[in-house]
């Protein structure tokens, strides 16, 4: 069975950094594309951003280029999102997914992480 | 990036009855389109892909229609295990972008 774990959220203030990280287990973690999503109650579900099996591929939302980077170790099976320039509106819960493929498009969110809350807040 | 708009947002409804719920994009996506479920505190859950296809273990209550523009999510006969939030999801074209969600709640 897939499972997806994230870890790393917290309460941070304003323009500081914080690392979300999601160990994968179930299922051969390199041969997928791995995302990031948010959701919010004023916002609802958001794409953050999304990185290939290899590495070679990555993509973000325009609400986040230049503040965060996705990465991920395949000897690890986990997969990372670097935070940084935080602001209020990050305010959300991450949700580590996993598309069942290459990619998103043309396809469908199949596994979903617990979420992990993160909290910009002075 | 493609918009998508769910209606209602809201909606009461009583166990047996027959809802549908609708979502829009704001251009053509062909069959891209999925449907999800959740619950308080818990991840959405794949209900239906590409339109109509049903995931596996979803009950057959469950059942989606629609091409191009606009689709619908019909539940045939409410049970109380289906009270949650539904969103639409359209993959088509990059970033895939998500409905604001429809609550069905208990008349």
């Amino acid at each position: 069975e897939m499972q997806l774990v994230e870890s790393g959220g917290g309460l941070v203030q304003p323009g500081r950094s914080l690392r979300l990280s999601c160990t994968a287990s179930g299922f051969r973690f390199d041969e997928y594309a791995m995302n990031w999503v948010r959701q919010t109650p004023g916002k609802g579900l958001e794409w953050v951003s999304g990185i290939s099996g290899n590495s070679a591929r990555m993509a973000y939302a325009a609400s986040v280029r230049g503040r965060f980077t996705i990465s991920r170790d395949n000897a690890k099976n986990s997969l990372y999102l670097q935070m940084d320039s935080l602001r209020g509106e990050d305010t959300a819960l991450y949700y580590c997914v996993n598309c069942g493929g290459d990619s998103c498009i043309r396809g469908f969110v199949d596994s979903w992480g617990q979420g992990i809350l993160v909290t910009v807040s002075s | 990036d493609i918009q998508m708009t769910q209606s209602p947002s809201s909606l009461s409804a009583s166990v047996g009855d027959r809802v549908i719920i609708t979502c829009r994009a704001s251009q053509s996506i062909s069959n891209y389109l999925n449907w999800y479920q959740q619950k308080p505190g818990k991840a959405p859950k794949l209900l239906i892909y590409a339109a109509s296809s049903l995931q596996s273990e979803v009950p057959s209550r469950f059942s989606g229609s629609g091409s191009g523009t606009d689709f619908t999510l019909t539940i045939s006969s409410l049970q109380p295990e289906d009270f949650a939030t539904y969103y639409c999801q359209q993959s088509y074209s990059g970033p895939i972008t998500f409905g604001q969600g429809t609550r069905l709640e208990i008349k």
